[in-house]
């Protein structure tokens, strides 16, 4: 099977733009989940979609949002971009509770915000 | 507050041992996972424990205890390529994934 994949794999961005980045999950997998990933702060949970719905979403403010679609692949938004939101951005999907949920993580989304 | 605490850095020695511990403070909890990630790289799945005690895969092992809401992912015979950062994460009861802030692991020829 194919991983899952992620695009674009950098991105520079200035302040108040917006940006969409994409993830297709493994053949199979429901469950996508996004995280942002930084020095500080480690991976945080930023939503998780399963079928189409949002099953929940961290801490983040509205800036950042996401959809997915009905073949699995999902998007997130992030716009009026920060310098703060200079991170990597992971998905990873999942075959919903098989052995305990395990996330299978893309390569991640690099975003520098200048 | 939820929270994952486990140490920033361990160091170990090439053909050794080490032990990197997790404990964690959540609202309601499914089970506790291991993922490894170099740098560079993504998070890759290790090891799941839902249940107390040792789970066993080859040079790897985890280890969970829910009533001292703890657990461990025990590395042997180390080698160079283990060089990573390794993180604990747990699904709390809002059905939320929490990942420690990860531990990076120094091995010494």
């Amino acid at each position: 099977k194919a991983g899952v994949t992620q695009t674009p794999r950098y991105l520079i961005k200035t302040r108040g733009q917006q940006v969409t980045l994409s993830c297709s999950p493994i053949s199979g997998h429901r469950s996508v989940s996004w995280y942002q990933q930084t020095p500080g702060q480690g991976l945080q949970f930023l939503f998780e979609y399963f079928s189409e719905t949002q099953r929940n979403k961290g801490n983040f403010p509205g800036r950042f949002s996401g959809r997915q679609f009905s073949n699995s692949r999902s998007e997130m938004n992030v716009s009026t971009l920060e310098l703060g939101d200079s991170a990597l951005y992971l998905c990873a999907s999942s075959h919903k509770r098989e052995n305990g949920d395990t996330q299978y993580f893309g390569p991640g989304t690099r975003l520098t915000v200048l | 507050g939820q929270s994952l605490e486990q140490p920033s850095e361990v160091t170990a020695v090439e053909g050794a041992i080490v032990q990197i511990n997790c404990t964690y403070q959540t609202s309601g909890f499914y089970g506790l996972s291991w993922y490894q990630q170099h740098d560079g790289g993504a998070p890759t799945f290790l090891s799941y424990n839902g249940l107390d005690g040792l789970e066993e895969t080859g040079r790897f092992s985890s280890f969970l205890s829910r009533s001292d809401s703890y657990g461990y992912l025990l590395l042997q015979e180390l080698q160079m390529k283990d060089s990573a950062s390794y993180f604990c994460a747990v699904r709390d009861r809002d059905d939320k994934i929490i990942f420690g802030k990860g531990t990076r692991l120094h091995i010494l020829p």
